[in-house]
């Protein structure tokens, strides 16, 4: 079975540029997950989507973040423009609707911007 | 809101022997989930164990067991004969039952087994 599966695992990009990370859950998966982790603050919800429609996207930090999920087996987080704080590692994850049903995270995306 | 405190940053272990993680959470709710994630240096995010706060019978898997005291709020986790390869960082995590599937995470405790 494949896992989420993100790209790109691994970018770095200038100050001002756009970023666009991609996302694709688990088949039959119909919530989906984006996370930032940093030193300083963990890991953080970004956004939520159920259904391909975005619940609580309360943990987006501004308007330079935004996110989509045209279908049930895509999502993208973007950044624009991007700055030297967004650096961090962008996790998507997924699971089907159930509360408590498990989480599967994707293996990151590691950006840098300078 | 719920949060979730991870009071040990890193802890060291020999190998074959036994370590326990400390996890507390404040919470409200009467019903809830709890998980331990593994993050080893490839920084994939790695389901542990879980506990459903309904259940009195402590979550088990393999050589990985939690102590679950509902009335403390507290989460800790057991290695038993540690693995050079459990190295890695240690985040608790609280999932609210009813309503949305958030995960809320501690900040982690990272863990070195050593030979």
């Amino acid at each position: 079975d494949a896992g989420v599966i993100q790209s790109p695992r691994h970018e770095v990009t200038e100050m001002g540029q756009e970023v666009t990370l991609r996302c694709k859950p688990i088949s039959g998966h119909n919530s989906l997950f984006w996370y930032r982790q940093t030193m300083m603050r963990g890991l953080e919800l970004l956004i939520y989507f159920n259904n391909n429609v975005p619940i609580d996207d309360s943990g987006m930090p501004e308007d330079r973040f935004s996110a989509k999920m045209p279908n049930a087996s895509f999502s993208t987080l973007k950044i624009q423009p991007s700055e030297p704080r967004d650096s961090a590692v962008y996790f998507c994850a997924s699971c089907v609707s159930f509360s408590g049903n498990t989480i599967y995270f994707g293996e990151g995306s590691w950006l840098t911007v300078v | 809101a719920q949060t979730v405190t991870q009071s040990q940053p890193e802890m060291s272990v020999q190998e074959a022997e036994t370590v326990t993680l400390s996890c507390t959470y404040d919470t409200s709710e009467n019903n809830y989930y709890l998980f331990w994630y593994k993050q080893p240096p490839s920084r994939q995010m790695i389901l542990v164990i879980r506990q459903e706060a309904y259940k009195q019978q402590n979550a088990t898997e393999n050589r990985f067991s939690v102590n679950f005291q509902k009335a403390a709020k507290s989460f800790s986790l057991k290695i038993s004969d540690s693995q050079l390869g459990d190295t890695a960082m240690y985040f608790c995590a609280f999932m609210n039952q009813g309503g949305s599937e958030k995960l809320v995470f501690g900040k982690g405790t990272k863990l070195t087994v050593n030979p």
